[in-house]
């Protein structure tokens, strides 16, 4: 079965630095999203992305973040100059969008020190 | 903005037991309500959704009920094994007007003591 795939795994990285979280979502999906959960916390939205622009974001996506499909099958989230408080798993998830099913990633652990 | 709250935080049942943990939203155009399984340190799962134009759903050991007048929905597991220990969050969205941002409760701790 199709599976929504991230990488790395964990990251881990200085206050201040730019991260790219990478992921693969399943190929027929046209919808992709990015959550977020800080640990111990629910799932929070973060963006998401339909026909190459952003559709809808919330209020933690500010100007320090961006999302890109630069190919055909890769989804990535940049954070520009990352915070101690962007320490989160991070989760990709696509969907087909005749159905509203999302499929998540195993999501990337980003720690800022 | 839509608003999901989840009951209890923590449930603690006996294997063969019961388990029942209920949601509330605050938006009335929320039409999606999926459950999701999450073990440690693993991704979400979805185990059930629902839609609003139905009020209950099984699918074998789990079933979803959604009150649309009340708004709130609630996820019943019988019979219930320890694999079944997991953190399980519900969750709301608006499928085909915004493209489905799904906006999830607390989470619930179930733990199924053997």
């Amino acid at each position: 079965e199709p599976e929504v795939t991230q990488t790395p795994s964990h990251q881990v990285t200085q206050m201040g630095q730019e991260v790219i979280l990478r992921c693969v979502p399943i190929s027929n999906h046209l919808y992709f999203y990015w959550y977020r959960q800080i640990l111990g916390q629910k799932v929070e939205f973060l963006v998401s992305f339909y026909n190459n622009e952003i559709s809808e974001k919330s209020e933690i996506f500010d100007d320090q973040f961006s999302v890109e499909r630069p190919d055909g099958s890769n989804f990535t989230l940049k954070i520009r100059s990352t915070k101690l408080e962007d320490s989160a798993m991070y989760f990709c998830a696509s969907s087909t969008g005749t159905s509203n099913e999302q499929f998540f990633g195993p999501g990337t652990r980003l720690t800022v020190l | 903005g839509e608003n999901v709250e989840q009951h209890p935080s923590t449930l603690s049942v006996q294997e063969g037991d019961s388990a029942v943990i209920k949601c509330t939203y605050s938006d009335s155009a929320s039409n999606y309500f999926p459950w999701y399984k999450q073990e440690l340190g693993k991704r979400p799962q979805l185990i059930i959704d629902i839609r609003s134009n139905v009020g209950e759903k099984k699918d074998q050991r789990i079933a979803v009920t959604l009150n649309k007048t009340a708004k709130h929905f609630s996820l019943h597991i019988t019979e219930t094994q320890p694999e079944d220990s997991a953190v399980y969050f519900c969750a709301a969205s608006r499928y085909g007007t915004s493209y489905g941002k799904l906006t999830f409760g607390q989470g619930t701790i179930l733990t199924v003591h053997p």
